[in-house]
């Protein structure tokens, strides 16, 4: 079965920190996707990945920074951390045909003090 | 852009009922429309699809499309206490592999 893996599974920032979000998969997938979740508005899409090297901007990227260095790993970088993206983060993955299924990692619980 | 949306925003059903939702759309050029379930503190995950106009059967679930109404459905029959979860509809844009969620139905199943 499909897998993807997040560290950390929880994360405690003081405001203007660096954080880094990792995301791995093994399932070979060419599409990677971060999401966060949060009451009321469900999953927002905030940067994506179509392979190694490259990095789209979602629906809410200001104030997040991606990176996909190889197929099987992609980072969220929040350069300075406010209040306001603390979230619940999913990384997924997913094929380029047939069916589009996301595949999603456990997530990661990030609080900005 | 896609604006997906869903209802209702929760319900509670007995054990053994029907459980029914729905999810609207707003681009007709869609293509993939799927439901996935969070159970909480998980993942989502994808739970059933379907392309074209009608009706998938899948063992107690039942996804149903229609694309001139902008509007797909879950029905979930025999509801069962694991079903009590976070159901996120979900819509593949027109233009490349991402996808718009809806905010999600909130379903208890009180046995």
């Amino acid at each position: 079965e499909a897998a993807v893996t997040q560290s950390p599974r929880n994360k405690v920032a003081v405001t203007g920190g660096k954080v880094t979000l990792s995301c791995n998969q093994t399932n070979n997938h060419n599409n990677m996707y971060w999401y966060r979740q949060d009451t009321g508005h469900g999953l927002r899409l905030i940067h994506y990945s179509y392979g190694a090297g490259s990095t789209e901007k979602g629906d809410i990227p200001d104030g997040y920074k991606a990176s996909r260095p190889s197929q099987e790993n992609f980072s969220l970088i929040l350069e300075l951390a406010t209040p306001s993206q603390t979230s619940v983060y999913f990384c997924a993955s997913g094929d380029v045909w047939g069916a589009y299924e996301q595949y999603f990692g456990p997530g990661t619980r990030l609080t900005v003090l | 852009q896609q604006k997906v949306q869903q209802s209702p925003e929760s319900l509670i059903v007995p054990e053994g009922a029907m459980t029914s939702l729905n999810c609207t759309f707003s681009d007709s050029a869609s293509q993939y429309f799927a439901w996935y379930r969070q159970h909480s503190g998980k993942a989502p995950k994808a739970l059933m699809s379907i392309f074209s106009n009608g009706e998938k059967e899948e063992g107690r679930f039942t996804i149903h499309l229609n694309k001139a109404s902008l509007h797909f459905s879950l029905h979930i029959r025999d509801s069962q206490p694991s079903d009590s979860a976070l159901y996120l509809c979900a819509v593949r844009r027109s233009a490349g592999n991402k996808l718009t969620f809806g905010i999600g139905t909130r379903v208890l199943v009180r046995p």
